[in-house]
């Protein structure tokens, strides 16, 4: 069965320090990933990608994912973190033969000045 | 601007009212989505339509009715719901069903079941 794992339910971070939000999924196919963003009292908003290709990825707002293939991670990054990051973020996955988008449970993310 | 929009923002309604919530996309796409968010837990996938025509009915108890009269309104209509029902409620399109990962998502609309 397709999964979607989370870890952390809070990742805390001082500003200008790197971040990382942990994703791990589970699908039987090759896997697409995304991650999107969640700001307070608003919709998602789509960061980035992997569907195939080079195993780092770069999206909005100076993020990165890594795509880890053995240990079927998919971690979202950042240099430097900025006040203005603290959100929450959420990771998801389907697998290329399947519409269906699988979601984890999200992670809040806060950045301390 | 938003590409999709969502009506109300905020809706508190008792257990006997009957209510609507709107979506409508100025994006040109033609999937649309309901999902529900409950806090710390996945996204609920609810309802997907592809081209008007609804390809997706998650399970969703019947007192959520869903209508898509064209590609670019989605509306769901609510009726004798219950408090577990309270959540956000956001509506998503994209540009066909093969483009489900990359959704553009109205900023919901918070429903609160008394």
């Amino acid at each position: 069965a397709q999964s979607v794992a989370q870890p952390e339910d809070q990742v805390n971070v001082a500003e200008g320090n790197p971040l990382t939000v942990k994703c791990t999924y589970s699908v039987s196919g090759n896997p697409y990933l995304f991650w999107y963003v969640q700001y307070p009292n608003r919709g998602l908003q789509f960061l980035l990608k992997y569907i195939t290709g080079d195993n780092l990825v770069k999206g909005s707002y100076g993020f990165e994912a890594e795509f880890n293939k053995s240990q079927t991670s998919f971690h979202l990054k950042k240099p430097s973190a900025l006040v203005s990051d603290s959100a929450l973020y959420f990771c998801a996955v389907k697998e290329d033969s399947n519409y269906q988008l699988i979601w984890g449970a999200g992670t809040k993310l806060i950045i301390k000045p | 601007e938003t590409g999709v929009t969502q009506t109300p923002r905020h809706l508190v309604m008792g257990m006997t009212n009957k209510k609507s919530l709107k979506c409508e996309q100025h994006l040109g796409h033609n999937a649309m989505y309901w999902y529900k968010q409950s806090a710390k837990k996945p996204l609920e996938l609810m309802f997907v339509y592809n081209f008007k025509e609804q390809t997706e009915n998650n399970s969703v108890p019947s007192r959520f009715s869903p209508e898509c009269p064209n590609s670019s309104h989605l509306f769901l209509h609510l009726h004798t719901l219950q408090p577990e029902d309270s959540a956000l409620y956001l509506c998503a399109s994209s540009q066909s069903l093969a483009h489900t990962g990359e959704l553009f998502f109205g900023e919901g609309s918070r429903l609160t079941v008394l």
